[in-house]
């Protein structure tokens, strides 16, 4: 079946800093891959997404790039803002299985 | 345009109560998620609707849940005689078109529910 990993937090960064949350799949199939974020007291929003291998995802800063090859979706974004804390959860959503499987998420508290 | 809601937002319930969750997606959205996010933990899908039809119940826990969507558009999860591990978080989404591989999913606030 469809898992997902990602990297266990918390993930504790200084204003201004490169964050990468790692996230790893497995997946029969051929699946999309999503990025979405859980600000506090907010519901889950998609925050980027990539269909195919080697498509890059991007959104407020933010970019992951599918790797088919390592079975990667890995999260970057070159400088953080405190407004970026939130609960960030990969998931992944393939072939005839409509159903998004979630990471069990990294929280991220960004200091200023 | 308004997203999806969820009501309560916040629902305690003695063990063995019935309780009610109402969904209401993005208006003209095909499809309809139910997932349950424990404390800590990633959503996990309960259940999906294509309009009307609910077409997979392969997460629902145990036969005390039931889901429906009578009209194609508003949604109730029930759960019935409430066990304390049904303590979660419950997420709906909805997406425009009938699922798709890439589609986005919209998801509402969430209710909480707690049992005591």
């Amino acid at each position: 079946g469809n898992s997902v990993t990602q990297m266990e937090g918390p993930v504790t960064l200084s204003e201004e800093a490169f964050l990468t949350i790692n996230c790893t799949y497995t997946a029969t199939g051929y699946p999309s891959l999503f990025w979405y974020v859980q600000y506090p007291g907010e519901g889950l929003q998609l925050l980027l997404k990539a269909t195919k291998a080697d498509d890059k995802g991007s959104n407020k800063g933010f970019e992951a790039t599918y790797r088919k090859e390592t079975t990667s979706f890995h999260l970057e974004k070159g400088s953080v803002q405190v407004s970026d804390s939130a609960v960030y959860f990969c998931a992944l959503n393939g072939g005839s299985n409509y159903k998004l499987t979630f990471g069990k998420g990294t929280l991220l508290t960004v200091n200023p | 345009g308004a997203g999806v809601s969820q009501s309560p937002r916040y629902k305690v319930a003695k063990r063995g109560q019935d309780v009610a969750l109402r969904c209401d997606p993005i208006s003209g959205h095909v499809s309809l998620f139910w997932y349950q996010q424990a404390l800590g933990q990633g959503p996990e899908f309960l259940t999906y609707f294509q309009n009307e039809a609910q077409l997979d119940k392969s997460g629902l826990p145990s036969d005390r849940f039931f889901a429906e969507r009578p009209e194609g558009s508003v949604s109730t999860l029930k759960i019935q005689r409430t066990q304390q591990e049904d303590s979660a978080v419950y997420l709906c989404a909805s997406s425009l078109v009938s699922a798709l591989r890439g589609e986005t999913q919209y998801f509402g606030p969430g209710t909480r529910l707690l049992v005591l």
